[in-house]
């Protein structure tokens, strides 16, 4: 089964900086996606940032990137100009290609990201 | 369309009682997805259809949890005997077959059992 671990529960940054949030995973597949979603207090859920393993370029939408390791099975995420709106719990994802149940997405438990001023 | 949708928001119950969640995803995704979130954990599958068809379920859904979509379209998870243990976050997520992964999720049903 795969796991997906998040180390840091709580991380802080100020406004405009720059701030990395880690991830790791464990499988013994090849092909799989990884995911990064945001979680606003008391909002839905919504996806920031997808990777194909299969791809060794890095995914990049806007202030956000990844660097992604494939063979260090290591998933961060890279927010650029911080703004008071990233504040958010960060979940790292990971969903196998090869299973026949498609997208079935298995969390981390999270990063809280606080922006200050 | 607006979105997934999920009804009720917030449900305080009775331990021993019967509840239910809506749940209506975007028209045009064909596949649905049910997670529970407890504090401080990330979400945890629970199932999954693809149309009307329950195509999985987690270990973690017992014989009290039972979840349908008929029709394909809104999906219905009941819990029977609601236990305090059952106290979580219930998300709807809805997808389209060719974007495995991107999940749109709904605002989630915040069940208190007491």
């Amino acid at each position: 089964a795969q796991t997906v671990t998040q180390s840091q529960p709580e991380m802080s940054v100020q406004e405009a900086e720059t701030v990395t949030l880690s991830c790791t995973y464990d499988t013994s597949e090849n092909n799989y996606y990884l995911f990064w979603y945001k979680q606003p207090p008391s909002r839905q859920m919504i996806l920031v940032i997808r990777q194909e393993a299969y791809k060794q370029q890095n995914a990049t939408e806007n202030r956000f990137s990844v660097n992604f390791q494939k063979a260090a099975k290591s998933f961060s995420l890279k927010i650029s100009d911080s703004q008071l709106g990233d504040t958010a719990m960060y979940f790292c994802a990971y969903a196998s290609i090869n299973t026949g149940t498609a997208s079935k997405l298995t969390f981390g438990t999270g990063t809280r990201l606080q922006v200050t001023l | 369309d607006t979105g997934v949708s999920q009804d009720p928001r917030h449900k305080i119950t009775k331990r021993g009682q019967n509840v239910t969640f809506r749940c209506d995803p975007i028209s045009e995704h064909n596949r649905l997805y049910w997670y529970r979130q407890t504090l401080g954990q990330g979400p945890e599958f629970l199932t999954y259809f693809q149309n009307e068809a329950q195509l999985e379920k987690s270990r973690l859904l017992s014989d009290r949890f039972s979840a349908e979509r008929p029709k394909g379209s809104f999906s219905t998870l009941e819990i029977q005997r609601t236990e305090q243990g059952d106290s979580a976050m219930y998300l709807c997520a809805s997808s389209h077959f060719s974007r495995s992964g991107e999940l749109f999720f709904g605002e989630g049903s915040r069940l208190t059992v007491l």
